[in-house]
């Protein structure tokens, strides 16, 4: 079965409020993680990565926490834009090989 | 632009036919993948190749041929497909040996009829 998935499928968000997606995986193992962000009409984007000798990484407005102990994964955006919209994907990779698993991603809209 | 080209954006096609699809990074990279997305589930994974190599297969149908010329370039080659196929194939590529990034073209957006 699927070994990364995203607790909510939807999130509507304030412009200028923060964002909190959350994903849960279940392999112990895994010791990198990725989020993606997937406008319309095109691929998935990389956002930010975390290896798991790290608990927290920052980007340009972007969060990423891990949480090994409940194996949680977070990704927080600050000042949410309209740009913002978009599915938002994490992905764990298990094995350290090519085979990276993802979710099946939460939607997320921003309203003006 | 993320440095991955895909051909054609849009593809219909009868079960019967014979297309391909066309991938090519302008990165540098040295791995290079197929990836199927349909409507409410996760990526999956069919092909990787590395240096050109194919080092994943995962448990595709036969209707569907990868081929990688070089470490630029990546076909999916597909042939009397179902209609369950339909759904966007996107390519990736990375720099070299699992465990990093990937960055995505755009897709096909595939409907077989």
């Amino acid at each position: 079965g699927e070994s990364v998935g995203l607790h909510l499928p939807t999130l509507s968000v304030q412009e200028g409020d923060n964002s909190i997606i959350n994903c849960a995986y279940s392999n112990s193992a895994s010791d990198y993680f990725i989020w993606y962000k997937q406008e319309s009409g095109k691929g998935p984007q990389f956002i930010i990565d975390i290896r798991s000798n790290m608990d927290k990484r920052q980007g340009q407005r972007v969060t990423v926490l891990l949480n090994k102990t409940v194996k949680h994964l977070s990704l927080q955006i600050a000042a949410t834009q309209p740009g913002d919209s978009a599915v938002y994907f994490c992905a764990e990779n298990p094995l350290g090989d090519y085979k990276l698993s993802f979710g099946a991603g939460t939607t997320v809209t921003v309203r003006a | 632009e993320t440095g991955v080209t895909q051909t054609p954006r849009h593809l219909v096609m009868g079960m019967t036919n014979k297309k391909s699809l066309k991938c090519e990074q302008h990165l540098g990279h040295n791995a290079m993948y197929w990836y199927k997305q349909s409507a409410k589930k996760p990526l999956e994974l069919m092909f990787v190749y590395s240096l050109e190599e194919r080092v994943e297969n995962n448990s595709v149908p036969s209707r569907f041929s990868p081929e990688c010329p070089n470490s630029s370039h990546l076909f999916l080659h597909l042939h009397t497909l179902q209609p369950e196929d339909s759904a966007l194939y996107l390519c990736a590529s990375s720099q070299g040996g699992g465990n990093e990034k990937l960055f995505f073209g755009s897709g096909t957006q595939l409907s077989v009829l």
